[in-house]
């Protein structure tokens, strides 16, 4: 079946430094990738997502790019703030289900 | 617009009692999801409805978990008996059914004594 993989945390940065979060699927068909996160006692909430193989999805100086070579989908940062602290989740979406990786910790100190 | 929205977001219980957790969705959204989360199992989605139908329940642990739709903005999830293994914080999600972004509500933390 379908699952997602993604890098155990947590993830320890000081402020500015460059983020990434591997995330690897396996999946049959052509699913959409998605990236949420979950800041303390709240639900998830999407940050970006891709469709189709090469598209780039952005959002809050976030960037993910879908390869489709490679089955990954690696969420970056170039600066991480004290903000970003939260936790954050690879997902995969085919047929309206989503499958989620088991989530990643950033903790980022400043 | 109102987000998604869940009660209570705090439910203590003991073994065996009943446990009703609630969800009204986004307005206009026509799909439906209830999932678990866990340390041990991560997120799990248990059940969806599309227009108030459920889908796909495979995901439902057992007999005791029960779900319904009875109109398109409330949904419950019932646990009868409740059990200390059902503990985790219950989330809902709602989409359209034609989009591919699900919309998370704070979700409900169960715990059974």
């Amino acid at each position: 079946g379908d699952s997602v993989t993604q890098m155990e945390g947590p993830v320890t940065l000081s402020e500015e430094a460059f983020l990434t979060i591997n995330c690897t699927y396996t999946a049959t068909g052509y699913p959409s990738l998605f990236w949420y996160v979950q800041y303390p006692g709240e639900g998830l909430q999407l940050l970006l997502k891709a469709t189709k193989a090469d598209d780039k999805g952005s959002n809050k100086g976030f960037e993910a790019t879908y390869r489709k070579e490679t089955t990954s989908f690696h969420l970056e940062k170039g600066s991480v703030q004290v903000s970003d602290s939260a936790v954050y989740f690879c997902a995969l979406g085919s047929f309206q289900k989503l499958v989620f990786g088991t989530g990643t910790r950033l903790l980022v100190s400043p | 617009d109102a987000g998604v929205i869940q009660s209570p977001r705090h439910e203590v219980t003991e073994m065996g009692q009943e446990v009703t957790l609630r969800c009204k969705p986004i307005s206009g959204h026509n799909s439906l999801f209830w999932y678990r989360q866990t340390m041990m199992r991560g997120l799990e989605l248990l059940i969806y409805f599309n227009n108030n139908v459920p889908i796909d329940d495979s995901g439902m642990p057992e007999d005791r978990f029960s779900a319904k739709m009875p109109n398109a903005s409330f949904s419950t999830l019932k646990i009868q008996p409740s059990e200390p293994r059902d503990s985790a914080v219950y989330f809902c999600a709602s989409t359209r059914i034609e989009a591919d972004t699900q919309y998370f509500g704070p979700g409900t933390r169960l715990t059974v004594l």
